[in-house]
């Protein structure tokens, strides 16, 4: 138990579908990331949130929509995905955005495969 | 550009020691991180590293030169549940992390 939680664990999808990842963290902190993790690549980060504001986003594709109703709760919006955006999705939170000593608690991740 | 190298693959042999490198280059450096990644579950915080020299966390100890962008994470008495995924990230100088493709390895009996 990581103090976040992501859910669904696991996602099929066709390209034209339209789902939703979800993320919570029980940690009390203020800010929350989205990662794509591919096979033998590093963690690729996608959105920063930064006290519900977003701070960072890493030129993601617009099919890929992020929304931080408030601290504790992370949603991924995907639409139209292509087949390369299979992957595991991991959410991650830390106490606050842009300190470099503070470590990152993750999720276990939503492993997403388009057809 | 900015660049984390680690190995992919290592094996080792229960009750050993192993020695995980990481070497990274960045447009500075705010900290140096560990990770455990088991297969399929999240990735957990192992060390944190800023200055230079070694610290120590039982069985695991994280090393720091800064001089040559170089950690490597030491495990001792491994264990079967040390087979894992290890992750090393640098903070650079814009306190933005630099991950590396991460080392799996691969304890054997």
């Amino acid at each position: 138990e990581t103090g976040v939680t992501q859910t669904p664990r696991h996602l099929v999808m066709g390209m034209t579908n339209k789902k939703s990842l979800k993320c919570e963290q029980h940690l009390g902190h203020n800010a929350m990331y989205w990662y794509k993790q591919s096979a033998k690549k590093p963690l690729e980060l996608m959105f920063v949130y930064n006290f519900k504001e977003q701070t960072e986003n890493n030129s993601v594709p617009s099919r890929f929509s992020p929304e931080c109703p408030n601290s504790s709760h992370l949603f991924l919006h995907l639409h139209t995905l292509q087949p390369e955006d299979s992957a595991l999705y991991l959410c991650a939170s830390s106490q606050e955005g842009g300190q470099g000593h503070q470590p990152q608690h993750f999720g276990d991740g939503t492993r997403l495969s388009i057809l | 550009g900015q660049n984390i190298d680690q190995p992919t693959e290592m094996t080792a042999t229960e009750g050993a020691i192993v020695q995980i490198n990481c070497t990274y280059q960045t447009s500075g450096f705010n900290g140096l991180f560990w990770y455990q990644q088991h297969a399929g579950e999240a990735p957990t915080f192992l060390s944190y590293n800023v200055l230079d020299g070694l610290e120590e966390k039982g069985r695991f100890s994280s090393f720091l030169s800064r001089s040559k962008g170089y950690s490597y994470l030491l495990l001792k008495e491994l264990q079967m549940k040390d087979s894992a995924s290890y992750l090393c990230a640098v903070t650079d100088s814009n306190y933005q992390l630099i991950w590396g493709a991460g080392t799996k390895l691969i304890i054997k009996p």
